[in-house]
């Protein structure tokens, strides 16, 4: 059974502050990895999709890195602002699956002004 | 970007009445929708899978009598809680995959339940 990790669970920073948000996972066979954003009370915003063939995706101030062979993978945040201030939730489908998703438990971020 | 609705936002009810909550794709058609699970602060549990047109996959622990899920059509599912108590208080989230080509997941906005 597929089992997903992320630490730390809750992270505060300073506004401008570059970090990394760390998912690990037990399964290595996976179809690819995705990182969402949840805002408090709300439902999930899709930040990044990564295949297994790829090690990286990048989309404006976030890059989220691959690594199948170790089961991990991380988010990185540059520049931070307080509108990053959310919850980020790692998933992958599970072994033999494409379609359904197992999150980890997820990173709470504060980006104090 | 592809747009999951749910419906509705917020529901507060009393113990032993029954809850439906619809969850529409509204701009693509969705062959196989998902139903989560969220507790105050812990993650997303998958609840059931749910397919158009045939009987909803239930996750192991997950009562399917208690959970209805009903797959009508190609946009819409629904989510009965049958008899509710406050230990099913939670926030509900739907998700639902566009056709195949795009593996991205889209995500309802969810449903926070309240059972009094």
């Amino acid at each position: 059974k597929q089992e997903v990790t992320q630490i730390p669970a809750a992270l505060s920073v300073p506004e401008g502050e570059n970090l990394v948000l760390n998912c690990s996972f037990t399964d290595s066979a996976i179809y690819n990895l995705q990182w969402f954003r949840q805002d408090p009370g709300k439902g999930l915003t899709s930040l990044l999709l990564i295949q297994s063939s790829q090690r990286e995706q990048t989309s404006g101030r976030l890059n989220a890195s691959l690594d199948k062979s170790s089961g991990r993978s991380t988010l990185y945040i540059a520049a931070s602002q307080p509108g990053d201030s959310a919850t980020y939730l790692c998933a992958v489908p599970p072994p033999g699956s494409a379609r359904q998703l197992t999150f980890g438990s997820g990173t709470q971020l504060t980006v104090l002004p | 970007g592809a747009v999951v609705s749910q419906h509705p936002s917020w529901v507060i009810c009393k113990s032993g009445t029954s809850v439906k909550i619809e969850c529409r794709s509204l701009d693509f058609q969705a062959t196989t929708m998902f139903w989560y699970r969220q507790f105050p602060k812990q993650s997303l549990m998958l609840m059931a899978t749910s397919n158009e047109g045939s009987k909803a996959t239930y996750e192991q622990g997950v009562e399917k009598d208690k959970f209805l899920i009903n797959h009508a059509s190609l946009t819409l599912s629904t989510l009965t809680v049958t008899s509710a108590h406050p230990e099913d208080s939670s926030f509900y989230i739907c998700s639902a995959r566009p056709p195949i080509g795009q593996e991205t997941q889209y995500f309802g906005p969810g449903t926070r339940l309240l059972v009094l």
